[in-house]
C-alpha cells in the first residue's frame, strides 16, 4: 500500500528541539521530491519545507528559516524535519506530503496522517 | 510572497446542489494551482492540479477552471461526502502558499 507515516510528535517547551520523522512505502522513496505542511489547530495549511529527491535541494518558508532543517535518507525510505528553537507558533500537525511525479509542478498527491506538536510550558 | 484569497468562507449548501468556489491569486500563478479536500480529522487529498485536471480517482463531478489569478472549483452535484473545507495552492512561484479555505457545510 502506498502510504506516509509520520511520527516524533509531541509536547515539547519553548526553545526546545524536536524531529519529525515520515516512512514512506509502496513507491520508489528517492523518485520523489517531499514536503512538510503545517496546520494550526483550527486554521488552514501552512507550507514549511520541501526536499528534492536526491535531497541535493531544499527550501523553506520564512517562518522556519534557520530553525528547522529538512532532511531524508533514501536508503531507510524516510524523511526528516528537525525542528529547533520552538515557538508557541510552531504548535500545529505537521504533514508530510509528496511531490507530484511530473517537473517542476509542487503539487502533493500523497498526504500523511499527521504528527501533532505543541509547544508550551 | 504570493497571497491566495478564497471565497466565500463558508458556503451553506443543500445535497444536490451546485456549487462553485473561488480562489484569487495576488499575482499571477499562470495555472499552476491545485486543490485540496479536507475532512475533519483527516489529512488533506489532492482534487485537481494543472487548474483543471482531477487527480487519480476523483470523481467527474469534480471540475476546476482558470488561469493567472482568478481559479474555481466547481462541484456538480453535492453529495453527503463533499461536505469538508477545500484549499487552493499555488506552485508557480516559492515559497508555496494556500489559500484559507473554503468550508461546504450542510444547510
Amino acid at each position: 500500500e502506498v502510504q506516509l507515516l509520520e511520527s516524533g510528535g509531541g509536547l515539547i517547551q519553548p526553545g526546545g528541539s524536536l524531529r519529525l520523522s515520515c516512512a514512506a512505502s509502496g513507491f520508489t522513496f528517492n523518485n520523489y521530491a517531499m514536503s512538510w505542511v503545517r496546520q494550526a489547530p483550527g486554521k488552514g495549511l501552512e507550507w514549511v519545507s520541501a526536499i528534492s529527491g536526491s535531497g541535493g535541494g531544499t527550501y523553506y518558508a520564512d517562518s522556519v528559516k534557520g530553525r528547522f532543517t529538512i532532511s531524508r535518507d533514501n536508503s531507510k525510505n524516510t524523511l526528516y524535519l528537525q525542528m529547533n528553537s520552538l515557538r508557541a507558533e510552531d504548535t500545529a500537525v505537521y504533514y508530510c506530503a509528496r511531490k507530484g511525479p511530473y517537473g517542476d509542478y509542487w503539487y502533493f498527491d500523497l498526504w500523511g496522517r499527521g504528527t501533532l506538536v505543541t509547544v508550551s510550558s | 510572497e504570493i497571497l491566495m484569497t478564497q471565497s466565500p468562507a463558508t458556503l451553506s449548501v443543500s445535497p444536490g446542489e451546485r456549487v462553485t468556489l473561488s480562489c484569487r491569486a495576488s499575482q499571477s500563478v499562470s495555472s499552476n494551482l491545485a486543490w485540496y479536500q479536507q475532512k475533519p480529522g483527516q489529512a488533506p487529498r489532492l482534487l485537481l492540479y494543472g487548474a483543471s485536471t482531477r487527480a487519480t480517482g476523483i470523481p467527474a463531478g469534480f471540475s476546476g477552471s482558470g488561469s493567472g489569478t482568478e481559479f474555481t472549483l466547481t462541484i456538480s452535484s453535492l453529495q453527503s461526502e463533499d461536505f469538508a473545507v477545500y484549499y487552493c495552492q499555488q506552485y508557480n512561484i516559492w515559497p508555496l502558499t494556500f489559500g484559507g479555505g473554503t468550508k461546504v457545510e450542510i444547510k
